[in-house]
Order: structure tokens, then sequence, then C-alpha cells
């Protein structure tokens, strides 16, 4: 997972409380994402963006925010966390050659 | 719109067996696939990738995928199983630049 950072690894959160979820990458890519994984479903796209300020929705975008202030940040928040965000989160940069790269995870409870 | 499944929710092996983890994908051009697998607790490692040029695409680990058009499919192999190969394995494809879609999954049980 070349240069992909995560942070927390672990995180327990209690219904209505907010969070970020931080994501930063060293490898200067324009290109990154959130997805979250359930037991099942694979990974699902939540957000994503193509370079600093510009960010768009992806297949599960409700309940989360993003924002892209620098080429290498992107924070996923987490206004007023339900019991259905319950989940792993994984943070994505893609590369020059259309492979992207995964942080190592957020491991995210929703009391 | 693009679609992949994986026809196999868990597939189990012995050690030195072969492996087959199928995936059939649909999409109204050629997409880009790829296979990333997920050892316990750990993040998405890339195995292998096809990007339209040889259709046998080699990856790492010994693992290698066929691309086949007329059958829409994108199968994992590998010729003898090892114990460490015991992970979740996904098959993804992207429509788009940066957007992947997953498969759902398949988990591979080695058995000594």
């Amino acid at each position: 997972n070349a240069g992909v950072t995560q942070t927390p690894k672990f995180q327990v959160l209690k219904t209505g409380q907010s969070m970020t979820l931080q994501c930063a990458q060293d490898m200067n890519h324009e290109y990154m994402s959130w997805y979250r994984q359930d037991p099942g479903m694979g990974l699902r796209l939540i957000h994503y963006s193509v370079g600093a300020g510009i960010t768009d929705q992806g297949e599960v975008p409700n309940g989360y925010n993003v924002s892209r202030s620098t080429t290498e940040d992107f924070p996923l928040r987490l206004l007023s966390a339900a019991p259905s965000q319950t989940s792993v989160y994984f943070c994505a940069v893609q590369g020059n050659t259309d492979t992207q790269y995964f942080g190592p995870g957020t491991r995210l409870t929703v009391l | 719109a693009q679609s992949v499944t994986q026809l196999d929710s868990h597939v189990s092996v012995s050690e030195g067996t072969p492996v087959l983890l199928r995936c059939n994908y649909s999409s109204s051009y050629s997409p880009s696939l790829f296979w990333y697998v997920q050892h316990p607790n750990k993040g998405l490692q890339l195995l292998l990738k096809y990007t339209s040029a040889a259709t046998l695409v080699k990856g790492i680990n010994g693992f290698e995928a066929e691309f086949k058009k007329s059958e829409t499919s994108f199968h994992l192999t590998k010729p003898s199983a090892h114990m460490s190969d015991a992970a979740e394995y996904f098959c993804v494809v992207s429509p788009n630049t940066g957007k992947l879609i997953f498969g759902q999954g398949t988990t591979l049980q080695v058995k000594p």
C-alpha cells in the first residue's frame, strides 16, 4: 500500500457523534476515493476527488461529506454517525497506470 | 450499466491443487479489469490487471487470469495453491477512470 495512510485504524462511536477519517498520500496523484467494505458486498464507492477543490459522489454518499483542499489529503466526515455506518473504510489513490492503491483501512463501529 | 459477478462466494482447495476463482462482468465496452486480494485484517493488494493488451494476464504470486470477451469472463487461476493464498479475492471492473466496481468477493480456503 505504497504511500497511502489512514487514521485512525479503529474507532468506536455512539449514534449521533461526528468524526473525521483521515487519508493522506505522498504520491502526488490527483485521483483519490473513499470506499466502504461490508460483508458479502465487496467495496462500494462513497465519494471521490479528481483533484484539489473537486469532489463528487459515488454509489453510497448519504451520511458522508468530503472536501479536498490539498492534493495530499482527502478526509471523510461523518456528521451524525448511525449504526448503518459500521463498516471498514478504505481510502484509495489512483496511480499513473489506472491502478488504485489502497490504504490499510479504518474499522468503524457505531453503537 | 457495468457490473461484476463472482460466481462463488467460497472456494476450498487442498494445498498443491489448482485454484479457479470465477468472475463474469457486464460492460458496454471493453473495460479495465482487476483482481485484488485481501488477507485477513489487511488492506487490498493488486494481483493483476487487464487493460486490452494480451488476453492472458500474469500477476504476482503465480496467479494469472484470462480475459474472454465472448464469455464476458475474467477467471483467476493458479496451478498450485499454497497455504499463504488463503484470503478473500475481489474481481473489479473499471468503467471510468478512477471508479471501481467490485464483485462480492470469493473467500479462498486452502487445506493442508
